[in-house]
């Protein structure tokens, strides 16, 4: 099975300040890595298919790179609806496999 | 509007049977890949199974360690999948999402609904 490790697990932001987060693959994923957002008492919301699109409806703050093995989700100007848990997802290879989230929380 | 909505969780005793099911509308549930994905207490999230459409012969997948005790489902004619889970363990306590998979990512989630195993 595919793992996926995130980093960091916690990450305390300021409003406004550009932030990335990390999702690397034990093995390539060429570029069928997801991200998704979970705010408290909350499904799972897809924000980036395919390593890099955007998806309607998400705000343009948020992107995402990568291939291979190594991804990041970039938020430029984080805001405070953004302190969420932010889970990547690969779907290269069944069983399908989630990253254990990364938590942004207020510094 | 796409619309998912899961019932049929609670309290269960371990060694006991649940069977989720999910109504779904708002787009073509015939051509849908289904899948359950579910909630740990932790907060891992956790894909189960999943099941084809009908032009890919309703073929299904598990995830290892629930293939035998889990049964996915589907009824196109009331656009609803289901989740059959037999000897039900106090590990399998989490929350049960019901999702679409648009070519192998999640794009609509339900709400979930709560299972707890616990004697």
């Amino acid at each position: 099975d595919v793992v996926l490790t995130q980093s960091p697990a916690t990450l305390s932001v300021t409003p406004g300040e550009r932030i990335s987060l990390s999702c690397r693959a034990s093995e390539s994923v060429d570029t069928y890595l997801h991200w998704y957002q979970q705010k408290p008492n909350e499904s799972p919301r897809l924000l980036i298919k395919y390593a890099s699109q955007s998806i309607s409806g998400i705000p343009s703050r948020f992107s995402g790179s990568g291939s291979g093995t190594d991804f990041t989700l970039s938020i430029n100007g984080v805001e405070l609806e953004d302190l969420s848990i932010y889970y990547c997802q690969q779907g290269n290879s069944l069983p399908y496999t989630f990253g254990a989230g990364t938590k942004l929380e207020l510094k | 509007e796409v619309q998912l909505v899961e019932t049929g969780g609670g309290l269960v005793q371990p060694g006991n049977s649940l069977k989720l099911s999910c109504a779904t509308s708002g787009f073509t549930f015939s051509t849908a890949w289904m899948n359950w994905i579910r909630q740990t207490p932790g907060k891992r999230l956790e894909w189960l199974a999943q099941i084809e459409d009908k032009s890919n012969h309703y073929f299904i997948s598990y995830l290892e360690s629930v293939k035998g005790r889990f049964t996915i489902s589907r009824d196109d004619s009331k656009s609803s999948v289901y989740l059959q889970m037999n000897n039900l363990k106090e590990e399998d306590t989490a929350i049960y999402y019901c999702t679409h998979n648009n070519y192998w990512y999640f794009d609509f989630w339900g709400p979930g609904t709560m299972v707890t195993v616990s004697s």
